[in-house]
């Protein structure tokens, strides 16, 4: 069964920064892309980024509200991955998901942004 | 960005009624769609992917067709676990894009 993990969420002041982290399990984590997600409260789903596999070179793609500030990687020899958060604003505030792109989710874990 | 929308954006329905939501993409995006449900207070499942591909483990009550710009998603036979809200997402063109949501509600 696949498993995504996700930590590292809390809460910190605008401006600060934050690293999430995805341990991931039940399916060949270094074959896949993947993504994350995040969902604000109350509201709809929001595609924050992807990292490619080897094979794509590990090349990333971004969100143009994120971009500039968050920075996607992955470690294959330890099945995770890994969203830090820089500059971060009040509006970052939700709940992120790591996903195996359009195939399964984490539970997800909340950011507050807030002073 | 390619805009994705869903109709309708709320709906009622009994135990055993069969629903229909509808995906609409603002440019062609062939069949690069999936559909996820949400239940309250849950992470999202993903349900479906290329257009009417069941995820594994995914009950044959839901499915999915389209191709180009309008997609449904069918539930038959709803059940009180089917009670959540629905989310389309386009994955032909960067950033991906989601509908707003459909919450499928007990009449």
């Amino acid at each position: 069964e696949e498993q995504l993990v996700e930590t590292g969420g809390g809460l910190v002041q605008p401006g600060g920064s934050l690293r999430l982290s995805c341990a991931t399990s039940g399916f060949t984590f270094s074959d896949n892309y993947m993504d994350w997600v995040r969902q604000a409260p109350g509201k709809g789903l929001e595609w924050v980024g992807r990292i490619r596999n080897k094979a794509g070179s590990y090349t990333t793609e971004y969100a143009a509200s994120v971009k500039g500030r968050f920075t996607i990687s992955r470690d294959d020899s330890k099945n995770s991955l890994y969203l830090q958060m820089n500059s971060l604003k009040t509006e970052d505030t939700a709940v992120y998901y790591c996903t195996r792109t359009e195939h399964a989710w984490g539970q997800g874990t909340l950011v507050t942004v807030s002073s | 960005d390619i805009q994705m929308t869903q109709s309708p954006s709320s709906l009622s329905a009994s135990v055993g009624d069969r629903v229909t939501i509808t995906c609409r993409a603002s440019q062609d995006i062939r069949d690069h769609l999936a559909w996820y449900q949400q239940r309250a207070g849950k992470a999202p499942k993903s349900l479906i992917y290329a257009a009417s591909t069941l995820q594994s483990g995914v009950p044959s009550k839901f499915s999915g067709s389209g191709s180009g710009t309008d997609f449904t998603l069918t539930i038959s036979n709803l059940q009180p676990e089917d009670f959540a809200t629905y989310y389309c997402q386009q994955y032909n063109a960067f950033p991906r894009t989601f509908g707003q949501g459909t919450k499928v509600e007990i009449k």
